[in-house]
């Protein structure tokens, strides 16, 4: 079974400043996607981004870019130019490509406030 | 353009009474269908997912349910609500392979 690790419950970071937020995972299949999830305190979920392990370049969406490490196993989260509205929790989730296809296994989330 | 809809959005029930909550999907066909719980202060938990009309996944044992009369609404029901129900509760849905999930507004539950 997949496990998902974020190791930092809570993270604060200024206005302006860069964060980076950790997610490791377990897997014994080859081709998997990984994704961020941000929770805002409307507590509805919205997808940050994506990365499909097949490819090698990080993903990037504006301010939002990952460190995808596929031997370690890792999968951070970078969010640049920090804004108030970031402030929220941030989910890593694992989809294999395999039997366990449609089912994503999230991490227990990291808190992430940005401060004024 | 694709949207998801949850009702209702707070509920507040006695224990050993019944639940219905509904999901409804607009703007796609033949989606994957799927139904999270979120306890405070934790990660979401994958309780049931469906990938055609009728077909429904367990994926934790436990007194909810699911049903999918319909091919874009999915319904999580319970006979007799226990206290350990309480929680958030968000419908998901996906189209075909390792595509992202994209979720609805979740319905905040409380049995008292």
């Amino acid at each position: 079974a997949q496990t998902v690790t974020q190791s930092q419950p809570e993270m604060s970071v200024q206005e302006a400043e860069t964060v980076t937020l950790s997610c490791t995972y377990d897997t014994s299949e080859n081709n998997y996607y990984l994704f961020w999830y941000k929770q805002p305190p409307s507590r509805q979920m919205i997808l940050v981004i994506r990365q499909e392990a097949y490819k090698q370049q990080n993903a990037t969406e504006n301010r939002f870019s990952v460190n995808f490490q596929k031997a370690a196993k890792s999968f951070s989260l970078k969010i640049s130019d920090s804004q108030l509205g970031d402030t929220a929790m941030y989910f890593c989730a694992f989809e294999g490509d395999g039997g366990s296809n449609y089912k994503l296994t999230f991490g227990k989330g990291t808190l992430l406030t940005v401060n004024p | 353009s694709q949207t998801i809809h949850q009702w209702p959005a707070t509920l507040v029930q006695p224990v050993g009474s019944p639940l219905s909550l509904e999901c409804t999907v607009e703007g796609t066909s033949n989606p994957n269908l799927y139904w999270y719980r979120q306890a405070a202060g934790r990660g979401l938990q994958l309780l049931f997912y469906s990938v055609g009309i009728g077909q429904i996944s367990s994926e934790v044992p436990q007194n909810l349910s699911a049903s999918r009369p319909q091919d874009r609404q999915f319904i999580l029901s319970s006979k007799k609500l226990l206290l350990s129900d309480s929680g958030f509760y968000l419908c998901a849905w996906s189209q075909l392979l390792n595509n992202e999930q994209f979720f609805g507004p979740g319905t905040r539950l409380t049995v008292l």
